[in-house]
């Protein structure tokens, strides 16, 4: 079965700083990759997705993805965080054959410090 | 992208009992998903839920636990049976994204937190 690691729980960050946010997962088909914020009190919503094509993704407020098919990673970016970036952040993957079952990393909650 | 709603957004139950939690569309949508995510864990599909068939459940849920009714293309409800604290869980709601392209994106629901005493 897939299956999605997210490696950092929990990161602090002071304004201005660079994130980086790593995603790993399990699969060695064809898969589509998506990476989802939840702002506190907020909904799950998607923050950016691969499906096909240019590997660099852009994303909403200025965040961007890159799929790295031979580490099988989907590392999240933002060269300068806001305070308003805090939130947790889930990894996300389906795959080609069942696109209808997602499989979600454990989240990273990141807090940045004004 | 739908809108989805959730009732009831939180509660607190006693051991034993059964919680129904509703979900609302905005819109017509074939699939639903009920999703759980546990205290500091990842989201897990709980079941699919397809109007006018029976739910399919993932590996380790069961409909005796999990009852889903999905009258009609804009609602369903999941049915937290005989509770637990064990239970004690963010529920879900999602709907995909049918946009034409491959790999369709879910939106989700504010979600239910259960507690159970």
């Amino acid at each position: 079965a897939q299956s999605v690691s997210q490696h950092n729980h929990h990161v602090i960050l002071s304004e201005a700083a660079s994130l980086e946010l790593g995603c790993n997962y399990s699969y060695g088909g064809t898969v589509n990759l998506f990476w989802y914020v939840q702002y506190p009190g907020q909904h799950l919503q998607l923050l950016l997705k691969y499906f096909s094509g240019d590997p660099l993704v852009k994303g909403i407020k200025g965040f961007e993805a890159e799929f790295i098919k031979s580490k099988f990673s989907f590392n999240l970016r933002k060269p300068s965080v806001q305070w308003s970036d805090t939130a947790e952040y889930f990894c996300a993957v389906n795959a080609q054959g069942n696109f209808n079952k997602f499989y979600f990393g454990s989240g990273t909650k990141l807090n940045v410090k004004p | 992208s739908a809108v989805i709603s959730q009732k009831p957004s939180r509660d607190i139950c006693q051991r034993g009992t059964s919680l129904t939690i509703q979900c609302q569309v905005d819109s017509q949508v074939t699939m639903m998903f009920w999703y759980r995510q546990q205290p500091g864990q990842s989201l897990t599909l709980i079941a699919t839920a397809n109007q006018g068939s029976e739910a399919t459940y993932e590996s380790g849920f069961v409909i005796d636990k999990f009852p889903i009714s999905r009258p009609n293309l804009t609602f369903s409800t999941l049915t937290v049976s005989n509770m637990s604290p064990e239970d004690s869980s963010i529920y879900l709601c999602s709907v995909e994204d049918l946009s034409g392209r491959t790999g369709n994106e879910q939106f989700f629901g504010p979600g239910t937190r259960l507690t159970v005493l």
